[in-house]
């Protein structure tokens, strides 16, 4: 059974930094390309990054371009985000998820990012 | 960065047929297909339909997918109570090298 599960959500200062984590598990991890998706209290999702399978490539939304890092370790099965800078708007309901022919196919719970003060 | 346009709201009787529309442009809808997503209150997002009218094993085949030019649909026939939540498409789009989401369609079943 193909499983993500995120961790390191908490509530932070505006302006602080935060690591979140996604553990997989049921599936050849290192075949897929990976996002990290965001979606505010009430609000629709908003795409944050993608790492290709072996790393190679990553891409981000405007948003948090220049803040956010995603990164992968294929010997772990884990993904990651660090996040820097962080503001209001950054606040949100954090998912991974694996894409499988352009679509997400699978995806996580969920980890609650609070950005305040 | 900008995303998929859909309508905020469907609303239909039971039983009834719904047909929601996601409009993109020739870099995302129109050139990448796109996929959809059904998301429950409180509950991750859910993939209905991918590369325009494959279902993911389970899915119910009252869903289905179709595209044309730049605008792609989902229809939904003999609606259900538990049809009720928000959808949203999805497409890579090669112009912006990003992953766009629509705005979201809440489907209501009368």
């Amino acid at each position: 059974e193909v499983q993500l599960v995120e961790s390191g959500g908490i509530v932070v200062q505006p302006g602080g930094s935060l690591r979140l984590s996604c553990a997989a598990s049921g599936f050849k991890f290192d075949d897929y390309i990976l996002h990290w998706v965001r979606q505010a209290s009430g609000k629709g999702l908003e795409w944050v990054c993608l790492v290709s399978w072996d790393r190679g490539r990553t891409y981000y939304a405007d948003s948090v371009k220049g803040r956010f890092t995603i990164s992968r370790d294929n010997s772990k099965n884990s993904l990651y985000l660090q996040m820097h800078s962080l503001t209001t708007e950054d606040t949100a309901l954090y998912y991974c998820a694996r894409e499988r022919e352009g679509a997400l196919d699978y995806w996580g719970q969920g980890t609650l990012v609070t950005v305040s003060s | 960065q900008a995303g998929l346009t859909q309508p905020p709201s469907v609303s239909k009787d039971l039983r009834q047929t719904a047909t929601l529309t996601c409009t993109g442009n020739s870099n995302n809808v129109g050139n990448q297909g796109a996929a959809w997503l059904q998301q429950h209150q409180g509950h991750p997002p859910k993939l209905l339909s991918y590369s325009n009218n494959n279902r993911p094993s389970g899915i119910s085949e009252r869903f289905s997918a179709s595209r044309s030019g730049d605008t792609a649909s989902l229809t939904i026939t003999g609606l259900q109570p538990e049809d009720e939540a928000d959808y949203y498409c999805s497409s890579w789009d090669s112009n912006l090298s990003a992953y766009v989401f629509g705005t979201g369609t809440k489907v209501t079943v009368l």
